[in-house]
């Protein structure tokens, strides 16, 4: 699977949108782009996925560039709940029971 | 739905003693992984298991380690004997296996925090 790439770490106000940036340059073109979160000592919770095309549900949205060579997590109106760690993950589909693999995150901090 | 149950929640066990954690699926799910959190690792798999049959165990750290699931309800992680440096946060998720776009997604558990003094 594709090595991904994001910031340590971002600050972003309480009702402002979060944009959570995520580099992911040798993709390869049966590879999705997935996000997760942890919220502190929870366990990991999905929000988004998509392949190409952007995405958008109930959590988030999601930009992925025209080369797919990077993509970007949309939080529209980010709350104090949503502090926690964001995971950007690269992974081909191979057809069930796909294994994830973690890198270190982006820490986003919601500050009032 | 009650999401994935496990238990304990929380063990403190010596040196030396058996330890084994708990993991209760979502009904229907027939995929469910093993992962550990520590601070200098992060959050790696363990092992994951299709339909009740272990696919890849090559997370799992040696000989100590084993994992079991019995049936679609129910999986088990061992460490015997334990060791300090297996204290973490041991997550198991499950998800049910799909063929479309994407492919499923992951379901995790609470966590059991094991500490082995």
């Amino acid at each position: 699977d594709a090595k991904t790439t994001q910031p340590t770490s971002m600050d972003c106000a309480e009702g402002r949108a979060a944009n959570l940036p995520c580099n992911h340059s040798t993709i390869s073109g049966n590879e999705y782009v997935y996000w997760y979160r942890q919220i502190h000592s929870q366990g990991p919770q999905y929000i988004i996925h998509g392949l190409k095309n952007n995405e958008t549900n109930e959590m988030a949205s999601l930009i992925i560039t025209e080369d797919r060579k990077s993509s970007t997590l949309i939080l529209p109106h980010a709350t104090l709940r949503d502090t926690a760690v964001y995971y950007c993950i690269v992974r081909v589909f191979t057809g069930g029971g796909n294994k994830l693999t973690f890198g270190t995150g982006t820490q986003l901090k919601v500050e009032l | 739905d009650a999401g994935v149950i496990q238990s304990p929640r929380h063990e403190v066990t010596e040196m030396g003693q058996e330890v084994t954690l708990r993991c209760k699926p979502i009904s229907g799910h027939n995929s469910l992984f093993w992962y550990r959190q520590t601070m200098m690792r992060g959050l790696e798999l363990l092992i994951y298991f299709n339909n009740n049959v272990p696919i890849d165990d090559s997370g799992m750290p040696e000989d100590r380690f084993s994992a079991k699931m019995p049936n679609a309800s129910f999986s088990t992680l061992k460490i015997q004997p334990s060791e300090p440096r297996d204290s973490a946060v041991y997550f198991c998720a499950s998800s049910l296996i799909f063929s479309g776009e994407g492919g499923e997604t992951q379901y995790f558990g609470p966590g059991t925090r094991l500490l082995v003094l």
